[in-house]
């Protein structure tokens, strides 16, 4: 059974940093592209960043304004998140996404994803 | 970037009856086409890919259609868990985005 589960979340001030991890079982996960999207309480989901199965590519949301950064280690199975300067508007439940099946290209449809790991920005 | 435009926002509709959502493009997304159910506190679950694929485990009174710019999901019989926000997502270009959502609420 394929499991995403993140972890990392929490209550952090305006300007600060987090770093989200999602852990991956029951799949090949260097053979799969992998994608953060967040949901604002209450909004719709907005895709943030996704990485290549060997990390060789890499794409952003501009909203970020590069102060985001992806990053995986498929020897721990797991896939990372790093957000910097951090804003109100940052605020969100971060999900960890898998890439469908039947893709052939990093821009794919997202078959599996995590339960979500809160982000809350705030002094 | 590809705006997805969803309507209605909201639709109200009896159980048993027939759901039809709009998923509209800003511009040709091929067939790159997604949808996604997500009920209240949990993640989004993939129901259709490449707009007219049934995700493994999706009944089938899901179905979608559509290529180009205007996409639709149907649901045929509305089953009480039925009742939630619906998202389309496309993968014709980055960033990856998604449409607004349409809430289908018990009329």
């Amino acid at each position: 059974e394929v499991q995403l589960v993140e972890s990392g979340g929490g209550l952090v001030q305006p300007g600060g940093s987090l770093r989200l991890s999602c852990a991956a079982s029951g799949f090949s996960f260097s053979k799969y592209g992998m994608s953060w999207v967040r949901q604002a309480p209450g909004k719709g989901l907005e895709w943030v960043s996704v990485i290549s199965g060997n990390g060789a590519n890499i794409y952003y949301a501009d909203s970020l304004e590069g102060r985001f950064t992806i990053s995986r280690d498929n020897s721990k199975n797991t896939v990372y998140l790093q957000m910097n300067s951090l804003r109100a508007e940052d605020a969100a439940t971060y999900y960890c996404t898998k890439r469908g099946e039947t893709c052939y290209t990093l821009n794919c449809h997202l078959d599996c994803w995590g339960q979500g790991t809160l982000v809350t920005v705030s002094s | 970037e590809i705006v997805l435009t969803q309507s209605p926002a909201t639709l109200s509709l009896s159980p048993g009856e027939r759901a039809t959502l709009s998923c509209r493009a800003s511009q040709s997304v091929s067939n790159y086409l997604a949808w996604y159910q997500q009920k209240p506190g949990q993640a989004p679950r993939l129901l259709i890919y490449d707009s007219f694929n049934r995700a493994t485990g999706i009944p089938a009174r899901f179905s979608g259609s559509g290529s180009g710019t205007d996409f639709t999901l149907t649901i045929s019989s509305l089953e009480p868990e039925d009742f939630t926000i619906y998202y389309c997502q496309q993968r014709s270009d980055w960033p990856l985005t998604f449409g607004g959502g349409t809430k289908v609420e018990i009329k």
